[in-house]
């Protein structure tokens, strides 16, 4: 069945520094990705999807490619700040069933 | 703007008690979902929906009945209640999910603690 892989958290990095996430997926579909974030308190909300190879997603300066070759969704961003610490989900949508199919999550804490 | 509710939003029960988990959408939406989220685990889907009377299972339904009364309500039964589900309950909702949509959006979440 699909599955998602992420970076195991939790993830602990300075202001400033900049921030991989990784993602891989299987599938035997042509998903949509999406990644999710979930602030403290609060339920998931999406950041940003990508339902196309080869295209790239981006919001609060976050981004993402869209690798249909290596079968992976990467998250990025060059300089992170306090309030990026959040739980992030990668996501791909099985199309069949109706259903999103979630990876772990990773716990991503900034420090000052 | 588009909404999903959900109450309680924090219950305690004993170990073989009954509690419902009620969700609400203001979102005019088909899909609605209802998640459980453990640490280690991420999002776990229990049941979800694709309309008023319909019920699809997820991937961890055991100890788990749900409902959908209407396009706007979902509800969540947990009959015999265990430790076992002591966990953080999300509800969601999409629209038509065809294509290149499908965004899902999240309730606040309900704490469960069995005892």
């Amino acid at each position: 069945g699909d599955s998602v892989t992420q970076t195991e958290g939790p993830v602990t990095l300075s202001e400033g520094t900049s921030l991989t996430v990784n993602c891989s997926y299987e599938t035997k579909q042509y998903p949509t990705l999406f990644w999710y974030v979930q602030y403290p308190g609060e339920g998931p909300q999406l950041l940003f999807k990508v339902p196309k190879a080869n295209e790239k997603g981006s919001n609060r300066g976050f981004e993402a490619t869209y690798n249909k070759e290596a079968t992976s969704f990467h998250l990025q961003k060059a300089s992170v700040q306090e309030s990026d610490s959040a739980v992030y989900y990668c996501a791909l949508m099985n199309y069949n069933q109706g259903k999103l199919i979630f990876g772990q999550g990773t716990k991503l804490s900034i420090k000052p | 703007e588009a909404a999903v509710t959900q109450s309680p939003r924090n219950k305690v029960t004993v170990t073989g008690g009954n509690v419902t988990l009620s969700c609400r959408q203001t979102n005019s939406h088909n899909y609605m979902y209802w998640y459980r989220q453990d640490t280690g685990h991420g999002l776990r889907l229990i049941h979800y929906s694709y309309g008023a009377g319909n019920l699809q299972i997820g991937d961890v339904p055991d100890g788990y009945k749900a409902t959908r009364t209407t396009q706007e309500d979902f509800f969540l039964l947990l009959e015999l209640a265990s430790p076992s589900q002591t966990s953080l309950y999300f509800c969601a909702s999409s629209g038509d999910w065809g294509g290149n949509y499908a965004e899902q959006f999240f309730g606040p979440g309900t704490r469960l603690t069995v005892l």
